[in-house]
C-alpha cells in the first residue's frame, strides 16, 4: 500500500520568500511521485514528476522538488515566491508497475502574502 | 493544447436520484480514470478505464457507481441513488500509454441534497 503525508495543511510567505512545501511517501516498491497544483475552481495541473531519474527535479513555474529516499520526502521548493503561486498544492504517488491510480496527500494551501 | 473537459462544473440533485457526470478525455489517450475530492479532504481514487472495461476500482466504488465510454469521445461516471455523502468535487483524468502523468478535468460539483 502507498500514502503520502503532507505537513501543515495551511502554509503562509512573503512575496519573495522561499517557499517550501513537504511531502513525505509510503511506499513497498519504488515510487513515482508527481506535486500537482490546483487554483481555485480549476483542476488539477501538473507541476513536476519524479520516475527514478534525477532525483532533483525541476518543474514549471519556477518549482522543483528533490526525491530524498533515505528521508522518503519529496519536498517542493521554489526560491522565490510570487502572488501567482497562491494555490493548494498536492503531493502523490504511484507505482511503477500494475496499478496506475494516484494517491494523494491530503494538499497544502500556499499563501503569499505581499 | 488539449485538455480534458467535464460537464456539468455544478451539479445539484436530490439523494436517491441518479446523476451522470460526464468527461471528454484528451483525444488519443487510453487510460481514464474518476477521482473525487470531499470539501476539505484528500483526492480519492475511483475507477480506472482501459480498453473499454474497468482496470481498477477502489472500496469507494460500490455497486451505486458505474462508469461507461459510450462512443469514443465522452466517458461517464454514473450514481444511481446519490446520497447526502456523494457530495464532493469529481475529476476525470485520461493519459497515454507509457507516460505516467495524468491529466485532470476542472471537475464537478456534485451537491447531493
Amino acid at each position: 500500500a502507498q500514502s503520502v503525508t503532507q505537513l501543515g495543511s495551511h502554509v503562509s510567505v512573503s512575496e519573495g520568500a522561499l517557499v517550501l512545501l513537504r511531502c513525505n511517501y509510503s511506499s513497498s516498491v519504488p515510487p513515482y511521485l508527481f506535486w500537482y497544483v490546483q487554483y481555485p475552481n480549476q483542476g488539477l495541473q501538473l507541476l513536476l514528476k519524479y520516475t527514478s531519474a534525477a532525483t532533483l527535479v525541476k518543474g514549471i513555474n519556477g518549482f522543483e522538488a528533490e526525491f530524498k529516499k533515505s528521508e522518503t520526502s519529496f519536498h517542493l521548493t521554489k526560491p522565490s515566491a510570487h502572488m501567482s503561486d497562491a494555490a493548494e498544492y498536492f503531493c502523490a504517488v504511484t507505482e511503477p508497475t500494475g496499478r496506475r491510480a494516484l494517491t494523494f496527500g491530503s494538499g497544502t494551501r500556499l499563501q503569499v502574502q505581499p | 493544447e488539449p485538455e480534458v473537459t467535464q460537464t456539468p462544473s455544478h451539479q445539484v440533485t436530490q439523494m436517491g436520484q441518479e446523476v451522470i457526470l460526464r468527461c471528454v478525455p484528451i483525444s488519443n489517450h487510453l487510460y481514464f480514470y474518476w477521482y473525487r475530492q470531499i470539501l476539505g479532504q484528500k483526492v480519492e481514487f475511483l475507477v480506472s478505464f482501459y480498453n473499454n472495461e474497468i482496470s481498477e476500482k477502489s472500496e469507494i466504488f460500490d455497486d451505486q457507481f458505474s462508469v461507461e465510454r459510450p462512443d469514443g469521445s465522452n466517458f461517464t461516471l454514473k450514481i444511481r441513488s446519490t446520497k447526502l455523502e456523494d457530495s464532493a468535487m469529481y475529476f476525470c483524468a485520461s493519459r497515454n500509454p507509457g507516460v505516467l502523468e495524468q491529466y485532470f478535468g476542472p471537475g464537478t460539483r456534485l451537491t447531493v441534497t
